[in-house]
């Protein structure tokens, strides 16, 4: 079974409106870590918002938010407030372990297009 | 957040030579480093897992003997593809370990290999 799952190859969206990227994981670790990246055409991944299993409330950066809905084991990111330069591949990706493991998994990724 | 640098950014090579990529965690020490390699419009593969001081540890598939990685001290890996092949051609990225498990990522490297 996939490990991270994101169903959305490809998701359009207006500027200045939100959109929600979907991601859901797979794990029998009580202990995991849930991270988004997002990745421009320069390549460089850039680390976004992370939510820790543990964490009782949804992550927040900016404009960047996280749905964490551990019983469906989903993990969306929400965008607020599109931006042109949010226009990125943006990939989901998942540490088992706890603090110690090394197991990181990603997702196919989601390409995001921001219309001006 | 933390900075990873790479070098070089992008490299063109003739096939049957060695390349030798360079990851620095420029303000943070990452005991554990990580080696990416990612086809276009694909995801990350993970390619091994470098930690400082001792051995690193490769993911199956990947041929140690043919990239080899060095993690001699907590900001530096390299990552060697050795006798490069077209096959090699792809974009390289190494990510240093945060205090959160969460990964900080290089700019990577492109190499082609002619």
């Amino acid at each position: 079974a996939q490990k991270i799952t994101q169903t959305q190859p490809g998701m359009f969206v207006q500027e200045k409106e939100a959109v929600t990227l979907d991601c859901t994981y797979d794990t029998s670790d009580q202990s995991y870590g849930l991270f988004w990246y997002k990745q421009p055409s320069s390549g460089e991944m850039i680390f976004l918002i992370y939510q820790g299993s543990y964490d009782e409330q949804n992550a927040t950066e900016g404009r960047y938010s996280l749905n964490f809905q551990k019983a469906r084991k989903s993990a969306n990111l929400v965008i607020s407030a599109s931006q042109l330069g949010d226009s990125a591949m943006y990939f989901c990706a998942m540490r088992e372990g706890g603090w110690t493991g090394n197991q990181f998994y990603f997702g196919t990724g989601t390409s995001l297009t921001v219309i001006p | 957040g933390a900075v990873v640098s790479q070098h070089p950014s992008r490299v063109i090579c003739k096939s049957g030579t060695s390349v030798k990529i360079e990851c620095r965690s420029l303000d943070f020490q990452a005991t554990t480093m990580f080696w990416y390699r990612q086809f276009p419009k694909q995801s990350l593969m993970l390619m091994a897992t470098s930690n400082e001081g001792s051995k690193a540890t490769y993911e199956q598939g990947v041929e140690k003997d043919k990239f080899l990685i060095n993690h001699a001290s907590l900001t530096l890996s390299t990552l060697t593809v050795t006798s490069a092949h077209p096959e090699d051609s792809s974009f390289y990225i190494c990510s240093g370990e945060g205090p959160v498990g969460e990964q900080f990522f290089g700019p990577g490297t492109r190499l082609t290999v002619l």
